[in-house]
């Protein structure tokens, strides 16, 4: 069972457009959501977090919004640059959880 | 270079060779972590140590994989008689684990697997 589901594989943007990808998780016993940003022939590198107790954190351009009822979250990245093309893991992991769950990945290509 | 490091980058075997692949974790990060990832998939959690005790080992390991970190800091990971559906990458990453951490991992480059 897929406890972290990212159900779009791609997505096309505009540079300086916003870029929205979007997480949903099955089970309300996370503690934290993370997003992590992989280039080919690269390992996963972290991006941003956000603990179950928030609704949102922001850095930089980048901001993750929290739905805990819907149990949905979303990353935006305003304004989008090409450098932001790669593939985004939505994860997610708690105290009761050693491990961090990813879910698929959305590829992002943000067109110049 | 103080990140995660991963050995070796690439291995190509044949089936049913035994292959090994070495980890070495940021310095003062207590936990290591075995993930593989296939195609169009995200990061799969295989195993994760704590120190040198090996704390959990997904149900995707079969008797074929181990892994050992013998005294808390690099880490291995052997493959027996592997099978071509091994083929994967084989991704590291380490943390250190505080009261309130969020979980962020730091990952190596990876180790890519092709069995023949």
């Amino acid at each position: 069972d897929q406890q972290v589901k990212q159900n779009s594989p791609s997505l096309s943007v505009q540079e300086g457009r916003i870029s929205i990808l979007n997480c949903d998780y099955t089970n309300s016993m996370f503690d934290y959501f993370l997003w992590y940003k992989k280039y080919p022939a690269e390992g996963p590198t972290f991006l941003i977090s956000i603990s179950s107790i928030k609704d949102k954190n922001e850095d930089g351009r980048f901001t993750v919004f929290l739905n805990k009822s819907a149990k949905h979250l979303s990353l935006h990245i305003v304004p989008s640059q090409p450098g932001d093309s790669a593939v985004y893991f939505c994860a997610a992991g708690g105290t009761s959880y050693d491990k961090v769950i990813f879910g698929p990945g959305t590829s992002l290509s943000v067109i110049p | 270079d103080t990140g995660v490091s991963q050995d070796p980058r690439h291995k190509i075997t044949k089936r049913g060779q035994n292959v090994t692949f070495r980890c070495d974790p940021i310095s003062e990060h207590n936990r290591l972590y075995w993930y593989r990832q296939t195609l169009g998939q995200g990061p799969e959690f295989l195993t994760y140590f704590q120190n040198e005790a090996q704390l959990e080992k997904s149900r995707l390991l079969s008797d074929r994989f181990s892994a050992e970190r013998p005294k808390g800091s690099f880490s291995t990971l052997e493959i027996q008689r592997t099978e071509q559906g091994d083929s994967a990458m084989y991704l590291c990453a380490s943390s250190l684990e505080l009261a309130g951490s969020t979980g962020e991992l730091f990952f190596g480059e990876g180790s890519r697997l092709t069995v023949l």
